[in-house]
């Protein structure tokens, strides 16, 4: 049983070029997350979707950042005309539902580097 | 808005020793969960324990336990006999309840945590 897949894990953009980041949830699960760690620091929140719904989206930067978990394949993240202080580490998790009986499960997180 | 502290950027302890990593909150919310997270060198964020607000008893997994100090907001974890695979940041996060369903987490920064043989 497949855990909770990011890909690419390294992804090396020039400022403003386009990342696109990839999350496939747990087999089953309908619900995603995603989370920016900065160096030294701790997760943040950014959004949380359920399969073609934007649930909350609080902690997303409100220009260039984007979220969607389509009917059919992975959730993406995207970032518009990156920035060099859009370097960070961003984890995706997902749970069967979305009651507080079910377990975040975080994936291995896609490294963004941003010359 | 809630917080997370935790005061200890690094720790170390000696293998098969006992360690303490602490934690700090701040919240106006009655119901919410605690939990300890640890990120090894692969990066993957993996769940050490948890614990719901509402239950006095404090969850224990294994060699890992908690002290939970509801109204000090302290929520502290003990590593006992340690071992070198224990090695890793070590993150408190809060999360509060939205009537049964999960909110997101809020992360402390972390406490770099090196187990030395």
């Amino acid at each position: 049983n497949a855990g909770v897949m990011q890909n690419p894990r390294h992804l090396v953009r020039r400022r403003g070029q386009e990342a696109r980041l990839r999350c496939s949830p747990m087999k089953g699960h309908s619900h995603v997350y995603w989370y920016r760690q900065l160096p030294e620091e701790g997760l943040k929140f950014m959004v949380y979707l359920q399969k073609e719904n934007i649930i909350d989206e609080s902690g997303m930067p409100k220009e260039r950042f984007s979220a969607e978990f389509p009917k059919e394949g992975p959730s993406i993240l995207r970032i518009q005309q990156v920035v060099r202080g859009d370097s960070a580490a961003y984890f995706c998790a997902s749970s069967l539902t979305g009651s507080t009986n079910s377990p975040l499960h975080f994936g291995n997180g896609t490294r963004l580097t941003v010359t | 808005a809630q917080t997370v502290t935790q005061s200890q950027p690094e720790m170390s302890v000696q293998e098969a020793e006992t360690v303490t990593l602490s934690c700090t909150y701040d919240t106006s919310e009655s119901n919410y969960y605690l939990f300890w997270y640890k990120q090894p060198p692969s990066r993957q964020m993996i769940l050490v324990i948890r614990q719901e607000a509402y239950k006095q008893q404090n969850a224990t997994e294994n060699r890992f336990s908690v002290n939970f100090q509801k109204a000090a907001k302290s929520f502290s974890l003990k590593i006992s006999d340690s071992q070198l695979g224990d090695t890793a940041m070590y993150f408190c996060a809060f999360m509060k309840e939205y009537g049964g369903s999960q909110g997101n987490l809020i992360f402390g920064k972390g406490t770099k945590l090196s187990v030395k043989p």
